[in-house]
């Protein structure tokens, strides 16, 4: 079945620093990519859809120069969080959208990146 | 316009006994229709999936859900819940295999006391 690998699972910054978060489709072509944010014990916050060869789409309230996306090829996505706070700790998820045997649309989560920023 | 309501924050089962996590959907199209579960500090695994075939879908762990349409659910339940699956679980909804926006619902808290 379809694989997405997501790397770091966990990072500890320092304020001001940037760090990288890679998402990764194993197996597959993803030409979507997904990014979410989720807070303890709440629900999946969409933050951005990353489009292979184009801009991604950013959702409303998301600063998209504090959130860089990068979708340079088929199977890599990457999200960068740029002068990180301890406000952008989180845990980080990526998913990929895939197409099953029966060739329904489905999604393929990483396992998430835990981000500390100190 | 799509949207998934998880009926319960939190249920909670003893060990042995059946499980049942409550989700109903809105949408404006042919909707596919997916369970996940999550373990803490993990990603989002797959559970089974509805793509407008059989109505009575069976997952991974002896998890199944039944889509019905009359009554815009599609509940999971499972005979006999095991510790291993306490977890969170989401219900999500998007277009039927054309979509590009998926829809989570809040997410369910099971917990399986020993």
């Amino acid at each position: 079945g379809a694989v997405v690998s997501q790397h770091p699972s966990r990072v500890i910054c320092k304020s001001g620093t940037s760090v990288k978060i890679e998402c990764r489709s194993l197996d597959f072509q993803a030409t979507t990519m997904f990014w979410y944010r989720q807070f303890p014990k709440q629900s999946l916050m969409l933050m951005a859809t990353s489009n292979e060869g184009s801009k991604a789409t950013y959702e409303q309230g998301v600063e998209k120069d504090k959130f860089l996306i990068n979708h340079a090829s088929l199977t890599l996505s990457t999200l960068t969080v740029t002068s990180a706070h301890p406000e952008d700790s989180s845990f980080y998820i990526c998913s990929a959208r895939s197409w099953g045997f029966s060739g329904a649309n489905v999604l393929t989560f990483g396992a998430g990146s835990r981000l500390t920023v100190l | 316009a799509q949207s998934v309501t998880q009926l319960d924050s939190h249920v909670s089962v003893s060990e042995g006994t059946p499980v049942l996590l409550r989700c109903n959907y809105s949408s404006s199209y042919s909707p596919s229709l997916f369970w996940y579960v999550q373990h803490p500090n993990k990603g989002l695994q797959l559970l089974l999936k509805y793509t407008s075939a059989a109505t009575l879908v069976k997952g991974i762990n002896g998890f199944e859900a039944e889509f019905k349409k009359s009554e815009t659910s599609f509940h999971l339940t499972k005979p006999s819940a095991h510790m291993s699956d306490a977890a969170e679980y989401f219900c999500v909804v998007t277009r039927s295999n054309t979509g590009n926006q998926f829809y989570f619902g809040t997410g369910t808290s099971l917990t399986v006391i020993p």
